[in-house]
């Protein structure tokens, strides 16, 4: 039930700004925007979430087009660390608020 | 404040048998989520947890089973075991499962089946 479209795979070089873009043309007015990211075998870590607008947190930021039919999570200086599959996901209250995960984007960050 | 733990992290079973997972939840979360995770399928969501009672439930066989109890640990079972139960279970706890409440996920339980 995913209702939303990530590339498979993007590269970012060590220290540059990491832009990770996610579709979700068919998200309704009430449904927020959650982003998390799976450290090899490791449980999904929670990075940040929004409704409509431009949210920022110690970890990144997250930008929702005014239409929110899309958005993009900004780690602004990737490191090594950050090399791990992000996850973005609709969250519906009509599918009793649960996460739906995708296939998700799989970030190398390159030295 | 402690995270979501979730015991044991590794397990192997044989085919046929039952095994039952473990997860504390961070304190204060009355909610308690449990995932699927596979090569194949990906993340799966199993069914969630509140105040003891289950409160949404996705798209698994009923040899998944969980519950909640009253300091709102959880359990799940998975009995009669097949090859294709191998996988990472993964619980998320949150305060109440809102639009708007965060889910925190444990490590994961790994279990092979063999």
């Amino acid at each position: 039930d995913a209702k939303t479209t990530q590339p498979t795979s993007m590269d970012c070089a060590e220290g540059r700004a990491a832009n990770l873009p996610c579709n979700h043309s068919t998200i309704s007015g009430n449904e927020y925007v959650y982003w998390y990211r799976q450290i090899h075998s490791q449980g999904p870590q929670y990075i940040i979430h929004g409704l409509k607008n431009n949210e920022t947190n110690e970890m990144a930021s997250l930008i929702i087009t005014e239409d929110r039919k899309s958005s993009t999570l900004i780690l602004p200086h990737a490191t090594l660390r950050d090399t791990a599959v992000y996850y973005c996901i609709v969250r519906a209250s009509n599918t009793g608020n649960q996460f739906y995960f995708g296939t998700g984007t799989s970030l190398t960050v390159i030295p | 404040k402690a995270g979501v733990t979730q015991t044991p992290r590794y397990l192997i079973k044989t085919r046929g048998q039952q095994v039952t997972l473990s997860c504390s939840p961070i304190s204060g979360h009355r909610s308690v989520s449990w995932y699927q995770q596979t090569p194949g399928q990906g993340l799966q969501f199993l069914f969630e947890y509140f105040s003891e009672t289950q409160r949404n439930k996705g798209n698994f066989p009923g040899r998944f089973s969980g519950r909640q109890f009253s300091n709102s640990r959880s359990e799940m079972n998975v009995s009669t075991l097949e090859l294709g139960d191998s996988a990472l279970y993964l619980c998320a706890s949150s305060f109440g499962g809102a639009t708007t409440d965060t889910q925190y996920f444990g490590p994961g339980t790994r279990l092979t089946v063999l």
